[in-house]
Formats: C-alpha cells, structure tokens, sequence
C-alpha cells in the first residue's frame, strides 16, 4: 500500500481555477468510486471537501468540485479565494477496509 | 455533530508503547467507523487504522503488527496502542469519525506525540 501521488504545490489567483490530481493504482483509486479530498489550514485538524469522488458534505461550497479519469482522481476549485489557501490531501479506499492518503498539495492563492 | 477530544501522553520513550484515548461527545449515532491518523511534523497524513461501531478493526498494513484499537461504547471512548515506538513515531495524532468507512467527517484537535529519551 503505497501514497498516492500528488504535487507538492499549485498555485492560483483569486478568481482562477485549479486542480489538484492525485494518482494512485488499479488497487485504491482506479477500482473504487471512493476518493475522499480533505483541506488542511495551518495547525488546524483537516476538513473533508469531497467524498465519493464528487460528493460535497453539507456546508461546502459548490467552488469545489471532484472527479476521476482511470487511476487518477482531481479534485478542482473554481472561483479561487484567498481562504482556499491550504494543504489539500486526498484519500482513497484501498480495499480490505484499508485507506491510503497522498501526500498532499500546497495550494497558494497569490 | 460529533466531537471528539485525544487525551494521553505526550512524551513516550523509545521502545515502549503509546496509548490515547478519544472522546466522543455530542451525536454519536452520527458515526459508524472510530478512525485515527497521524501527521508528523511538517510531513502528511497517515491512516493508522479504524474500528467499526460492531468491533471489528482495520489497521494500515505497514503498521499492523504494532497497532491495537478498540471502542468501550459504555464511555464514549476508543482508544489507540501502538508499540515498539521509535522516533518515526513522533508526529501529531489524530481521532476521527464518519458514517461512510471512505470518508472522515469529524476530526478531533489533534495532539503531539513525541518519542524520546
């Protein structure tokens, strides 16, 4: 069970688009729909943005968005605003009841 | 809602074992899978393992033989041992719940963990 693969950073200005990709096997993510993505702000306990690939908890702004093209899920964040700056990490199952993160994003809004 | 607070120590020489403990509080039946993860200083998260409101457990393979968890539903608590700590053990863990078993939908505040002498 590997990390799944993420840049370690992308970058934006207000009001732009981004995506994060997060690339993992036929194991984790190219053979569930269950990606996860989570934002992580500085010395704070992470927040769960998308679940199920595409899916947005109750409260999260419809800016963030998720998707999956074979063994690479993205998670894109539209409308970019300073607040959007943050760690993002995804997650995928991995079969066996097991998870597996990747090893996150730096997003900069500059 | 659900919240959730770690409690144990925050010092744990090499070699022995590290326990914590999480406690729940507010709407539990909010909450299936009993989660914890780890975050060293400055790195990424990990899933250390995660325990179903019937028992069973999941641990992360490359940290099963050290890893324990269980639930004591008459508390409010469930509760992580993970021995033969060396350093690489140091870093921030996290207690976390959610209806989903791929999705983690309430995090406790974390709390540091560090393996020393």
């Amino acid at each position: 069970q590997s990390a799944l693969t993420q840049p370690a950073s992308v970058s934006g200005s207000p009001g732009q688009s981004i995506t994060i990709s997060c690339t993992g096997t036929s194991s984790d993510v190219g053979n569930y729909n269950l990606v996860s993505w989570y934002q992580q702000h500085p010395v704070k306990a992470p927040k769960l943005m998308i679940y199920e690939g595409n899916k947005r908890p109750s409260g999260v702004s419809n800016r963030f968005s998720g998707s999956k093209s074979g063994n690479t899920a993205s998670l894109t964040i539209s409308g970019l605003q300073a607040d959007d700056e943050a760690d993002y990490y995804c997650c995928s199952y991995a079969g066996r009841s097991t998870l597996v993160f990747g090893g996150g994003t730096k997003l900069t809004v500059l | 809602q659900v919240q959730l607070q770690e409690s144990g120590p925050g010092l744990v020489k090499p070699s022995e074992t590290l326990s914590l403990t999480c406690t729940v509080s507010g709407d539990s039946i909010s909450s299936d899978y009993w989660s914890w993860i780890r975050q060293p200083p400055g790195k990424g998260l990990e899933w250390i393992g995660n325990i179903y409101n019937s028992g069973s457990t999941n641990y992360n393979p490359s940290l099963k033989s050290r890893v324990t968890i269980s639930i004591d539903t008459s508390k409010n608590q469930f509760s992580l041992k993970l021995s033969s700590v060396t350093a690489a053990d140091t870093a921030v863990y996290y207690c976390a719940s959610g209806r989903r078993i791929a999705a983690i939908d309430y995090w406790g505040q974390g709390t540091l963990v560090t393996v020393s002498s």
